[in-house]
């Protein structure tokens, strides 16, 4: 069964920084670019980024290019997100996506606050 | 990078059928044929219910369609039940080798 295991996420001051993590199971992890989506409260899905199998090819929404950093670990199975310079604009559940076609599979999310 | 545009929202009765149009530009909509739709419900996790403009993952309904022309993707339900009110999204693949949401469409089933 595909697993994805956001963690990482809570309450974070404005201006600063979160490391968001994502572990996944169940299938092979190095078959699949690995996508970030965050949704603020009542709103829409927003695409973040995504990385590549190979560790290093990735890219970015224009909005958060320059402080949010993906990465990925392909001997933990897991991908990150680094998140700085947080502002109230930034509270959103973060979900952890494997593809965004025929291989789609979710996490159930974690969530990032922004609030002094 | 702006959003796809949907209606924000549409509805319908039992039975009948429904459209929602996504309208991006050539360099993400019209460019591509890496058009997705996902389904979420309150408090739930997107669910994949179209890929590729066209295709249903195994287990979708196939009263769910999708379709392009130009710049703009359709979804569209068939023979409606309470349980298809829910949000819906579009997503595209773009030039920038990014990927870019709609901005929801929010379907009543009345």
């Amino acid at each position: 069964e595909v697993q994805l295991v956001e963690s990482g996420g809570g309450i974070v001051q404005p201006g600063g920084s979160l490391r968001l993590s994502c572990t996944a199971s169940g299938f092979t992890f190095t078959n699949y670019w690995m996508h970030w989506v965050r949704q603020a409260p009542g709103k829409g899905l927003v695409w973040v980024s995504r990385i590549a199998s190979d560790e290093r090819t990735a890219s970015y929404a224009d909005s958060l290019r320059g402080r949010f950093t993906i990465s990925r670990d392909n001997a933990k199975n897991t991908v990150y997100l680094q998140m700085n310079s947080l502002s109230a604009d930034d509270t959103a559940m973060y979900y952890c996506a494997r593809d965004l076609r025929v291989a789609n599979s979710w996490g159930q999310g974690t969530l990032v606050t922004v609030s002094s | 990078q702006s959003a796809l545009t949907q209606p924000a929202s549409v509805s319908g009765s039992p039975g009948q059928s429904i459209t929602i149009s996504c309208t991006g530009t050539s360099s993400d909509i019209g460019d591509y044929n890496y058009v997705s739709w996902f389904q979420q419900h309150p408090g739930s996790v997107p669910k994949l219910i179209i890929y590729d403009v066209n295709n249903r993952p195994s287990g979708v309904s196939n009263r769910f369609s999708g379709s392009k022309s130009g710049n703009t993707a359709s979804l569209t339900i068939s023979g409606l039940q309470t349980e298809d009110e829910a949000d819906y999204y579009c997503n595209s693949f773009t030039r920038s080798t990014t990927h870019v949401f709609g901005t929801g469409t929010k379907l009543t089933v009345l």
